[in-house]
């Protein structure tokens, strides 16, 4: 079975412009995350979703960040405008509801931006 | 409030040495407890969990003990190899937060031949 499937990999862009992540998630999962890493504050949860209806943003940075996910299948963080100081490894992770607390997260490869 | 403490790293450690990395946690509820890795350039997979007291959770030759009366989660290896070069993350799980996840800051650990 496919993981998480996240696009693009790698994003280097300029200050300014907009930046869209992808993700797909596990099918049958219904719960999405998604993680900012980088080495100052390591994982820093953004966003999630349960059944496609943000439960909670309260992780996200400002209101250059938004989060979306309009079905089971796909959801995009995007960015506008970027700043240098969004570089960073954006993750993707999803898991069932059903494993709830004793279940594991299931994370995409993750999507390196570069914003020079 | 919710939190996992881990020890800061780097590890630098030769190839069949002993492995601890410390993690303790605070909950307001009875948490599940994981270890998590990170291989370079990729996500993070999990790599052991234990949802009750005294649970023992082992996968790779890795342990560790889920300790209530220290609020501990230990993770050891009796004999690291170079591929264990990694970084590694506890983490919790509560059921009464939506399942939210938390996660401490991660330890590298390096091991050299």
């Amino acid at each position: 079975d496919a993981g998480v499937i996240q696009s693009p990999r790698h994003e280097v862009t300029e200050m300014g412009q907009e930046v869209t992540l992808r993700c797909k998630p596990i099918s049958g999962h219904d719960y999405l995350f998604w993680y900012r890493q980088t080495m100052m504050r390591g994982l820093e949860l953004l966003i999630y979703f349960n059944n496609n209806v943000p439960i909670d943003d309260s992780g996200m940075p400002e209101d250059r960040f938004s989060a979306k996910m309009p079905n089971a299948s796909f959801s995009t963080l995007k960015i506008q405008p970027s700043e240098p100081r969004d570089s960073a490894v954006y993750f993707c992770a999803s898991t069932p509801g059903r494993q709830l607390n004793t279940g594991e997260l299931f994370f995409g490869e993750g999507s390196r931006l570069t914003v020079l | 409030g919710n939190s996992v403490t881990q020890m800061e790293g780097p590890v630098t450690l030769s190839e069949e040495a002993f492995l601890t990395i410390n993690c303790t946690y605070t909950a307001t509820g009875y948490p599940s407890l994981f270890w998590y890795v990170q291989y370079p350039g990729e996500g993070l997979q999990l790599l052991l969990k234990a949802t009750k007291a005294d649970d023992k959770g082992s996968n790779k030759g890795f342990e560790a003990t889920y300790r209530k009366e220290t609020t501990s989660f230990h993770l050891e290896k009796g004999s690291v190899q170079v591929s264990d070069s990694a970084v590694y993350f506890c983490a919790l799980s509560l059921s009464n937060t939506g399942n939210q996840f938390y996660f401490g800051t991660g330890t590298s650990l390096t091991v050299i031949p």
